[in-house]
């Protein structure tokens, strides 16, 4: 049971412009959310967070905002850069439970020089 | 501090065959966490330590799945007569007490079971 949805396997975007990846989830108690970034033959790497008492969270280029309601979340990269070409994965936990991430499929970025 | 380090980085098996996985997490991480990923997914949880204690185990984590973590270090991630469902990407990650800051996940091993 997919408890954490990305349904765009691919996302390309020209550089300079802005990527947008989105993530929608099912489970109403998960009450943090992760980003991370994942290069080939690497592990993921931890980009940004959000918890449920914020709708947004800001860091340099990055920005993660989080539609309780909808129960969907999105990363926004502004400017995106080829550097950033990766597959991206969101994460979400259960309240006070930082021990167990349930995580999407996954959504490769391209950017484009 | 190199980070997350899992060795082999990839290991190919027979059907049946046994095999074991290495993970070294940050030294002072005190949780350590192993998710299996496979093709086109996301990475699954299979369980964790708070040092040397195993707190969590998915339901994932069959009978012929066994994870130690002796000391509150290093730790092993076995599989015994694999099959070839087995066959993905072993990742394993550590943590400071609380993880909300995110795990550090190690470049993972990648098993191929023929």
């Amino acid at each position: 049971d997919q408890q954490v949805k990305q349904n765009s396997p691919s996302l390309s975007v020209q550089e300079g412009r802005i990527s947008i990846l989105n993530c929608d989830y099912t489970n109403s108690m998960f009450d943090y959310f992760l980003w991370y970034k994942k290069y080939p033959a690497e592990g993921p790497t931890f980009l940004i967070s959000i918890s449920s008492i914020k709708d947004k969270n800001e860091d340099g280029r990055f920005t993660v905002f989080l539609n309780k309601s909808a129960k969907h979340l999105s990363l926004h990269i502004v400017p995106s850069q080829p550097g950033d070409s990766a597959v991206y994965f969101c994460a979400a936990s259960p309240p006070y439970n930082f021990n167990k991430f349930y995580f999407g499929s996954g959504t490769k970025l391209n950017v484009k020089p | 501090d190199t980070g997350v380090s899992q060795n082999p980085r990839h290991k190919i098996t027979k059907r049946g065959q046994n095999v074991t996985f290495r993970c070294d997490p940050i030294s002072e991480h005190n949780r350590l966490y192993w998710y299996r990923q496979t093709l086109g997914q996301g990475p699954e949880f299979l369980t964790y330590f708070q040092n040397e204690a195993q707190l969590e185990k998915s339901r994932l984590l069959s009978d012929r799945f066994s994870a130690e973590r002796p000391k509150g270090s290093f730790s092993t991630l076995e599989i015994q007569r694999t099959e070839q469902g087995d066959s993905a990407m072993y990742l394993c990650a550590s943590s400071l007490e609380k993880g909300e800051a995110g795990y550090t996940f190690g470049s993972g091993t990648r098993l191929t079971v023929v």
